[in-house]
């Protein structure tokens, strides 16, 4: 089977850092994204990762190891509107507009 | 414009009714979706577009049709809806490229149904 797994809630203070952890177990593997929604509000690109390595943008970067099935997105200097589920998903590799998406991260940042 | 756009925000109909969902993008993107989102779960696929042709339908009751008129256009025509379809319906579209892994979906605002 195909599994995506993320913590189900953090919470974090304003400032500070904050690291949110995907692992994967997918048949293949094409690349994996990070994506933000605030509630009530459509998915927003974060980033992409499809080689190992640390991708950064801004106060935001994501890793990839492909041999460990594992990403992590950092979140740097938090502010309060960084409070948000934060989704992971990773392209199916059989059909490459599909993505297996996880549960989403419910990140609290707090004062 | 590195936009999609969703209309209407907000939608409740009866069962019987009969309703579209409008979704417009001018980023020249040749891949259109549509995704169901349920309260605190991930987006569902529903439909995906390319070149204005169906190329992928997950199993999605009859009741829900898609339709892509032109490559910046997709609708969505509801009939006959259940009060589980509920949801957020999600807009996304992605360039078309040869290298299909190097496609990111971006996603419109959305609209909120509700089904009485």
């Amino acid at each position: 089977g195909q599994n995506i797994d993320q913590p189900t809630e953090m919470t974090a203070t304003e400032g500070a850092i904050v690291q949110i952890n995907c692992t994967y177990q997918t048949s293949g593997f094409n690349g994996l994204f990070w994506y933000q929604q605030h509630a009530g509000e459509a998915p927003t690109f974060l980033s992409y990762n499809v080689l190992d390595g640390l991708e950064e943008k801004g106060r935001f970067s994501s890793f990839l190891s492909r041999s460990k099935g594992y990403s992590y997105l950092l979140l740097k200097e938090l502010q309060m509107k960084d409070s948000a589920s934060y989704l992971c998903a990773v392209r199916d590799a059989g059909n490459n507009r599909k993505l297996i998406w996880g549960l989403g991260t419910s990140l609290a940042v707090n004062p | 414009d590195t936009e999609v756009t969703q209309t209407p925000k907000h939608l409740v109909m009866g069962m019987t009714n009969k309703k579209s969902l409008k979704c417009e993008q001018h980023m020249g993107h040749r891949a259109m979706y549509w995704y169901k989102q349920k309260a605190k779960k991930p987006p569902e696929l529903m439909f995906v577009y390319s070149y204005e042709k169906l190329s992928i339908n997950e199993s999605v009751p009859s009741r829900f049709s898609p339709e892509c008129p032109n490559s910046s256009l997709l609708n969505l025509h509801l009939h006959a809806l259940q009060p589980e379809d509920s949801a957020l319906y999600l807009c996304a579209s992605s360039q078309v490229l040869a290298a299909k892994y190097q496609e990111t979906q971006y996603f419109g605002p959305g609209t909120r149904l509700l089904v009485l």
